[in-house]
């Protein structure tokens, strides 16, 4: 199957401080690429959708202003977590979708990064 | 009601059992049906993928889908140690987000 790699896969910061997660699709294009987030024990939520080249979506309940999205080429999403607190440690999963038919469409994720903040 | 329903189990087996997990959903324009097999501490992989109704075979797993009861299997035979995690099913309609079931954890015991 395809390959997404994510960096860092975890990261300790202090309150305060702005934090860069980087996601990228190895083999394929993704005009799409998403950004999850999950607690322990829990299942897998979504924060936003990211389309290359264009503003992200993000679900209710997540601040634009502090998970800072952009989706600059067909291989590349990040995610900023901006003057994080202790309340934003988690974990954080992207995935890159890949469509090559109306009988292919699907998504490939990262193997996720561990936040802490202090 | 959920879209999508899965059993959280825990599901514990003994080694080489066949393993039957099971979702339900109730949007009729999902297409798309993922299997996803999740490790502790790991990203989600892709087990399984289906467009439509049928089945699906690779190795030792089987993916169902029928959609006029609306629901979705994942079969595993011989199932191994290694194979114990959290699974969850995900279908989605064209262009779509994913919609998670709860996730079924499953332990494999030698």
């Amino acid at each position: 199957g395809a390959v997404v790699s994510q960096h860092p896969s975890w990261v300790i910061c202090k309150s305060g401080t702005s934090v860069k997660i980087e996601c990228r699709s190895l083999d394929f294009q993704a005009t799409t690429m998403f950004w999850y987030r999950q607690f322990p024990k829990q299942s897998l939520m979504l924060m936003a959708t990211s389309n290359e080249g264009s503003k992200a979506t993000y679900e209710q309940g997540v601040e634009k202003d502090k998970f800072l999205i952009n989706h600059a080429s067909l291989t590349l999403s990040t995610l900023t977590v901006t003057s994080a607190h202790p309340e934003d440690s988690s974990f954080y999963i992207c995935s890159a979708r890949e469509y090559s038919g109306r009988d292919t469409d699907t998504q490939y994720f990262g193997p996720g990064t561990r936040l802490t903040v202090l | 009601q959920k879209e999508v329903e899965q059993d959280p189990g825990p599901l514990s087996v003994p080694e080489g059992a066949i393993v039957s997990l099971n979702c339900t959903y109730s949007n009729s324009a999902f297409q798309y049906f993922m299997w996803y097999r999740q490790y502790s501490r790991k990203g989600p992989e892709l087990l399984m993928y289906t467009y439509s109704s049928g089945n699906k075979e690779d190795g030792r797993f089987t993916a169902q889908v029928d959609k006029s009861s609306k629901y979705i299997s994942l079969f595993i035979r011989d199932s191994q140690p290694s194979d114990s995690a959290t699974y969850l099913c995900a279908p989605h309609t064209s262009y779509g987000k994913l919609t998670f079931g709860q996730g079924t954890i499953l332990t494999v015991h030698p």
